[in-house]
């Protein structure tokens, strides 16, 4: 079974204080590696995928790596509009998606 | 990206009635649909998968009798919930997947959501 496991569960920053999220997986057959935004009573906002270890994204503040075992997700200097809860998921090659519990985030001005 | 459209964003119903979820895919064809559900501080859960005029496949535990699913055009997927209880309070989300733009899968995108609250 395709488990993913993120960490910290919640996160605490000052604006301006780098950090960095982790998301742990175990899937059979991976086609893809997601990371979703979702702010409250919304539906997950797309970030990024990453397809093979090795690979890294970045789209302004936020940079996603990839190993074979787990991902980073790069928060670089944030910014109180940053605060959301991040999800990771994989994919496998049902299409399926299978998600992490994800990391709240709250970024203090 | 891909536009999706759920409907509606929020229902409060009595116990006992049902309930009728949409999602739309606006611009592309939407072969498959993922519903999820997500209750509070928790990840979303796959309920079930369905196949543009197929019945749906649903995931262990979800009861296929009080979460119908139509899935009649490429462009259109229903989730009703029947005799709502309660315990079926929770935030739906839709996931259409096809070819967008002839670019791909469009797995990236999700519905905004419903908040059903039964009483």
């Amino acid at each position: 079974e395709d488990q993913v496991t993120q960490s910290p569960e919640a996160l605490r920053l000052q604006e301006g204080e780098s950090s960095s999220l982790n998301c742990s997986y175990t899937v059979s057959g991976l086609r893809g590696l997601f990371w979703y935004r979702q702010d409250p009573g919304k539906g997950p906002e797309f970030l990024f995928t990453l397809y093979s270890a090795g690979e890294e994204k970045e789209k302004e503040r936020l940079k996603a790596t990839l190993t074979k075992k787990e991902s980073f997700l790069h928060i670089t200097a944030p910014k109180p509009e940053d605060s959301a809860t991040y999800l990771c998921a994989v994919q496998a090659n049902d299409y399926k998606l299978s998600f992490g519990a994800g990391t709240t985030v709250t970024v203090r001005a | 990206g891909a536009v999706v459209s759920q409907h509606p964003s929020w229902v409060i119903c009595k116990s006992g009635t049902s309930v009728k979820i949409e999602c739309r895919s606006l611009d592309f064809q939407a072969t498959t649909m993922f519903w999820y559900r997500q209750f509070p501080k928790q990840s979303l859960m796959l309920m079930a998968t369905s196949n543009e005029g197929s019945k749906a496949t649903y995931e262990q535990g979800v009861e296929k009798d009080k979460f119908l699913i139509n899935h009649a055009s490429l462009t259109l997927s229903t989730l009703t919930v029947t005799s709502a209880h309660p315990e079926d309070s929770s935030f739906y989300i839709c996931r259409p997947t096809g070819v967008f733009r002839g670019r791909g899968n469009t797995e990236a995108f999700f519905g905004q959501g419903t908040r059903l609250t039964v009483v």
